[in-house]
């Protein structure tokens, strides 16, 4: 039933590998978000695009990065994770006038 | 003036119990006010919103109640149930943001049984 997968669910993965979160739509949406958020706490928005090749940064500093080559793609990439990456990457997208939907999350632990 | 002011940080409700809980925003540009539910392991869903141009909504057993001179809005659960323990977002919006969702901090809401 979900529109915007997201993968993987959880990942455990040592200090300085590169990752890359998984996030797909399939409703069309112009607009696509990544949140990182401490299970059951705020929303931290740390990437956001418009359109195909727009990405912007968020509100949260990251040493993330995001690319948009498709409408319905949106990955997230971490080039050395490090141990304060450990969070929630939550994904979202929007046709901007009814709000987002989100993914389920990918559980990121760095060890 | 992008803030959404949340509150209580956490909630704890009686089963049958109405649980409250509170916004308050200071940019009067915003039109859209949408509430969010997340489950532990999930993410946020929608579950109701409103415009500025009424002042209450119900779906069910949520009503959310809009008081645009106050600059504040809430979410009321009537009828509480151990099923609806889960975060509890507030969110605003508005066109000149390209409708990027301005959050609250939420709120966790635990229902006991």
């Amino acid at each position: 039933e979900a529109d915007i997968y997201q993968t993987p669910r959880y990942l455990v993965i040592g200090t300085g590998k590169k990752i890359t979160l998984e996030c797909s739509q399939t409703m069309g949406h112009d607009k696509m978000y990544w949140y990182q958020q401490d299970p059951g706490m705020e929303l931290h928005l740390i990437h956001y695009s418009y359109g195909v090749n727009s990405t912007e940064k968020g509100d949260l500093s990251s040493e993330s990065t995001v690319s948009r080559i498709r409408t319905e793609h949106f990955p997230l990439t971490l080039e050395s994770a490090r141990p304060s990456h450990t969070s929630q990457y939550l994904c979202a997208s929007s046709p901007g006038a009814r709000g987002y939907t989100f993914g389920s999350g990918t559980r990121l632990t760095v060890v | 003036q992008q803030q959404v002011k949340q509150s209580p940080q956490s909630l704890i409700v009686q089963k049958g119990g109405i649980s409250i809980i509170n916004c308050a925003y200071e940019n009067t540009a915003f039109d859209y006010f949408p509430w969010y539910q997340q489950f532990p392991g999930k993410g946020p869903a929608l579950l109701i919103a409103i415009r500025p141009d009424v002042s209450e909504k119900k779906e069910g057993r949520f009503t959310i109640s809009f008081n645009k001179s106050a600059k504040q809005f809430s979410l009321h659960i009537m009828d509480s149930q151990p099923g609806d323990s889960a975060t509890y977002f507030c969110a605003a919006t508005h066109s000149g943001s390209a409708r990027q969702l301005t959050f609250g901090s939420g709120t966790q809401l635990t229902v006991l049984p």
